[in-house]
């Protein structure tokens, strides 16, 4: 019954290596997030959509950008890793003004950068 | 600049124990106020969601309460077991945007 699913679970990459983690959701939420968490830390916003409206956060680096072909799949590509890229990457979708405020995460991809 | 704060940092407790965790925002204008539990390594799973002009809501052995005007939030969890720990965080909705702006959370551990 999984609703937001992320994929990989755990990813390796080699610094300046892209890599690209995937979100896709059962929920038909039109709006999807992606969040970076740090260890011990709170999750920060890195961009959301809108349906298909695109909106970054003043301070998401350059070097994360995002695709949503469709309702159901985004995408986080990190075009040259760095170490300091190394954390927690949460997807998360909600419905606001139906009822649907709340919003629900995935089980989070890890990210390591050698 | 919304400032989201929960306090105690880390709270240890012994099994069967009522307790208190609690939440502080500095802008009154939210649009609402979710808790969540984040297990280690794991996504977050929503516990509670608390509009702006509700005072309280509750889901089993949990309750949320709100007083905007004094930014703050409490959660309430009653009869501790070991499977409530975990860390919890909060989180709040601005009315301008969809966003949310999380505390550090409160890591929980429920002893035997």
């Amino acid at each position: 019954d999984a609703m937001v699913i992320q994929n990989p679970r755990y990813q390796v990459t080699q610094f300046g290596k892209p890599v690209t983690l995937s979100c896709s959701q059962t929920l038909n939420h039109n709006v999807m997030y992606w969040y970076q968490q740090k260890s011990s830390q709170a999750p920060k916003l890195l961009f959301h959509y809108y349906d298909k409206d695109f909106n970054n956060e003043a301070d998401t680096p350059d070097n994360f950008q995002s695709r949503r072909p469709n309702t159901s799949f985004c995408f986080l590509d990190i075009r040259s890793p760095g170490l300091g890229d190394a954390a927690m990457y949460l997807c998360a979708t909600s419905r606001p003004g139906l009822g649907q405020e709340t919003q629900y995460f995935g089980p989070g991809t890890r990210l390591l950068v050698l | 600049k919304q400032e989201v704060t929960q306090i105690p940092a880390a709270l240890s407790v012994p099994e069967g124990e009522n307790l208190v965790l609690n939440c502080s925002f500095t802008d009154s204008a939210i649009y609402n106020l979710q808790w969540f539990r984040q297990d280690p390594g794991k996504g977050l799973t929503s516990l509670l969601l608390i509009q702006s002009s509700q005072r309280e809501q509750t889901s089993g052995r949990l309750n949320a309460s709100l007083d905007k005007s004094s930014g703050r939030s409490t959660l309430y969890i009653a009869a501790s077991q070991p499977g409530d720990s975990a860390t919890y965080l909060c989180a709040v909705r601005m009315d301008s945007s969809y966003k949310l702006i999380f505390g550090s959370g409160t890591r929980l551990l429920v002893r035997p």
